[in-house]
């Protein structure tokens, strides 16, 4: 069965730090991977996927990912982080069941910035 | 407007009472997924559905049920909602035809159980 660990729960940084959000992924073959952005009261929006060729992804808002399969990790980044960058993120891994792709998430790392 | 939306936004209800959230989208995507979200515990998939004639089993199914009315539409019922079931709870739909099956999220219902 696949699973996702994120094993930070909170994570505070200063605003124009860097930032890197560790997630690991267990799946018997290549995963499709995904790290989703919860702001408060909102629903969740995709930063980036990753699914085959190059490792490094680049998403949304500057964020960045690499998959490296031989740690089985897909760590999320970004240079410098701003205050609105404060939200809750979640990995997640697809696999295949059936008839399409069911993600299974991890449980999120809540990221405050400190102005 | 929003590619998929949720209804009611917020909900309180009694132990005992049997309640429908609604989840309907925009986006002409076949697969549409219930999750619910807890603090802690991320997001967990309750019921999903490929087409309108596949519903499967999630990890947490029980004590709810779910209807794909059309494809636009897909239901979640608490046939009798406990305390424990308070969370927040998303619709997702995803293309078919993307190869990584991305899901698109609503803006969650926040149900509350007393």
């Amino acid at each position: 069965a696949q699973s996702v660990t994120q094993p930070d729960i909170h994570i505070t940084v200063s605003e124009g730090a860097s930032l890197e959000l560790r997630c690991n992924y267990s799946y018997g073959a290549t995963p499709y991977l995904f790290w989703y952005v919860q702001s408060p009261g909102q629903g969740l929006q995709l930063l980036l996927k990753y699914f085959s060729g190059d490792t490094l992804v680049q998403g949304i808002k500057g964020f960045e990912a690499e998959f490296k399969r031989s740690q089985s990790s897909f760590n999320l980044r970004k240079p410098s982080v701003h205050w609105s960058d404060a939200a809750e993120y979640f990995c997640a891994v697809g696999g295949f069941t059936g008839g399409g792709n069911k993600l299974t998430f991890g449980t999120g790392t809540q990221l405050k910035v400190e102005l | 407007d929003a590619d998929v939306t949720q209804t009611p936004r917020n909900r309180i209800t009694k132990t005992g009472k049997r309640i429908m959230l609604e989840c309907s989208q925009t986006k002409g995507h076949d697969r549409m997924y219930w999750y619910r979200q807890d603090p802690g515990l991320g997001l967990r998939l309750i019921y999903y559905s490929f087409d309108v004639k596949d519903i499967n089993k999630g990890e947490i199914s029980d004590g709810y049920s779910v209807s794909r009315q059309a494809q636009a539409k897909f239901s979640l019922s608490l046939e009798s909602a406990i305390p424990n079931q308070t969370a927040l709870y998303f619709c997702a739909t995803s293309d078919k035809e993307d190869w990584s099956d991305e899901q698109y999220f609503g803006p969650g219902t926040r149900l509350t159980v007393t």
